[in-house]
């Protein structure tokens, strides 16, 4: 089947760096998003990887491994408005999305 | 401004009663998609449609029925049906489905239907 893991929840300091990371398995693979998510509100797409390697967008940064089946979303200068769930999604061949539970992250003052 | 609105909020209906909830978007997308959230849980795909009069059932479609006459409209009918109705739906959109990063998709506020 396919699936999505990533871990629950997170907590952090605020102006650290933390790395929130999460797998998957698909049947084919066409890129991988991470969306966050405010409590109550609509997801907003963050970032898209299709090759390996590291994508920088400001104080946000996806990786992916695609032959690991990995990606990896790290924020740095942690402000409290990150305070957020960060959602890891798949597309497969079909370019259907599958969509991770979220990692509710807590950043603590 | 280009985006995606649901209407309402927030929702209230009795068991029994059928409900539908809006979504408009003006940003030209071919595909849009329904989405439920429950609390703890990624979204779950209901339905959705790539083109006007078209649409395909996601992996939650019992219970629930939608329309595309149009192609900025693609509303979401939650039936007596459904077993239980109570989350948070979201719409959503995208530009060409076989076109990455046509996955991104553009969310509405989303609508928080109770049922009780």
């Amino acid at each position: 089947g396919q699936n999505i893991d990533q871990p629950t929840e997170m907590t952090a300091t605020e102006g650290a760096i933390v790395q929130i990371n999460c797998t998957y398995q698909t049947s084919g693979f066409n890129g991988l998003f991470w969306y966050q998510q405010h409590a109550g509100e609509a997801p907003t797409f963050l970032s898209y990887n299709v090759l390996d390697g590291l994508e920088e967008k400001g104080r946000f940064s996806s990786f992916l491994s695609r032959s690991k089946g990995y990606s990896y979303l790290l924020l740095k200068e942690l402000q409290m408005k990150d305070s957020a769930s960060y959602l890891c999604v798949a597309m497969d061949s079909n370019y259907q999305l599958i969509w991770g539970a979220g990692t509710k992250l807590i950043i603590k003052p | 401004d280009g985006g995606i609105t649901q209407s309402p909020k927030y929702l209230f209906r009795k068991e029994g009663q059928n409900v539908t909830l809006s979504c408009e978007q003006n940003l030209n997308h071919d595909a849009m998609y329904w989405y439920r959230q429950d609390p703890g849980q990624g979204l779950r795909l209901i339905y959705y449609s790539q083109i006007v009069n078209d649409f395909q059932k996601g992996d939650i479609a019992e219970g629930y029925s939608v329309s595309r006459e149009k192609k900025e409209s693609f509303p979401l009918t939650v039936t007596s049906a459904q077993k239980n109705p109570t989350a948070f739906y979201l719409c959503a959109s995208s530009p060409l489905l076989d076109s990455p990063p046509g996955g991104e998709q553009y969310f509405g506020p989303g609508t928080r239907l109770t049922v009780t």
